[in-house]
């Protein structure tokens, strides 16, 4: 069965201290990786897409990269507003364009 | 540009009542796609449409759920009879390739 598992479920870190969350896949072909941050009581964010291995995306303190089987959202220096729920999505190959989604990585940033 | 909206924002309603949802799209977006997201959980797929056909709509939970997309544009999301177990966060996306941008969401409580 095609899924997305994020790992950790939760994480809490000190400001300043980087980290790594994980989102492993199972699709028979990937067409696409997407990370979306989510805050409370809104709708997902776009953050970033991975079509191959190997790519990797930067955006201020968020650097995503990507295997055949997995993808990481590296946190370098977090800060408090780093604070939101990550989520993972894939898209398989083929004609169908729904996104299949992991339950996501709850991050929340001390100061 | 102006993103997705939905509304409205929040609705409570009486079990057994009819609701209807509605979503704005970003103008050319050709896909739209309608999620379920409840407390604490994933997001949950309900259906999508390819212009003003929907070629996925597995994800709708009952024969309670319907939606219809006009002119490839605005989308409703209608469902009849609400249980108190339809209460959630009702999520509305559109994309022009594969990135899907999201809408605030609208929060349904059902009493």
């Amino acid at each position: 069965e095609d899924q997305v598992t994020q790992s950790p479920e939760a994480l809490r870190l000190q400001e300043g201290e980087s980290s790594s969350l994980n989102c492993s896949y199972t699709v028979s072909g990937l067409r696409g990786l997407f990370w979306y941050r989510q805050d409370p009581g809104k709708g997902p964010e776009f953050l970033f897409t991975l079509y191959s291995a190997g790519e990797e995306k930067e955006k201020e303190r968020l650097k995503a990269t990507l295997t055949k089987k997995e993808s990481f959202l590296h946190i370098t220096a977090p800060k408090p507003e780093d604070s939101a729920t990550y989520l993972c999505a894939v898209l398989e190959a083929g004609n169908n364009r729904k996104l299949i989604w992991g339950l996501g990585t709850s991050l929340a940033v001390n100061p | 540009g102006a993103g997705v909206s939905q509304s409205p924002s929040n609705k409570v309603t009486e079990k057994g009542k009819d609701v209807e949802l509605r979503c704005d799209p970003i103008s050319g977006h050709t896909a739209l796609y309608w999620y379920r997201q409840s407390l604490g959980q994933g997001l949950e797929f309900l259906i999508y449409f390819q212009g003003n056909s929907a070629p996925d709509k597995s994800g709708l939970p009952s024969d309670r759920f319907s939606a219809e997309r006009t002119g490839g544009s605005v989308s409703t999301l209608t469902i009849q009879r609400t249980q108190q177990e339809d209460s959630a966060v009702y999520l509305c996306a559109s994309s022009e390739k594969y990135e899907q941008y999201f809408g605030p969401g609208t929060r349904l409580t059902v009493t």
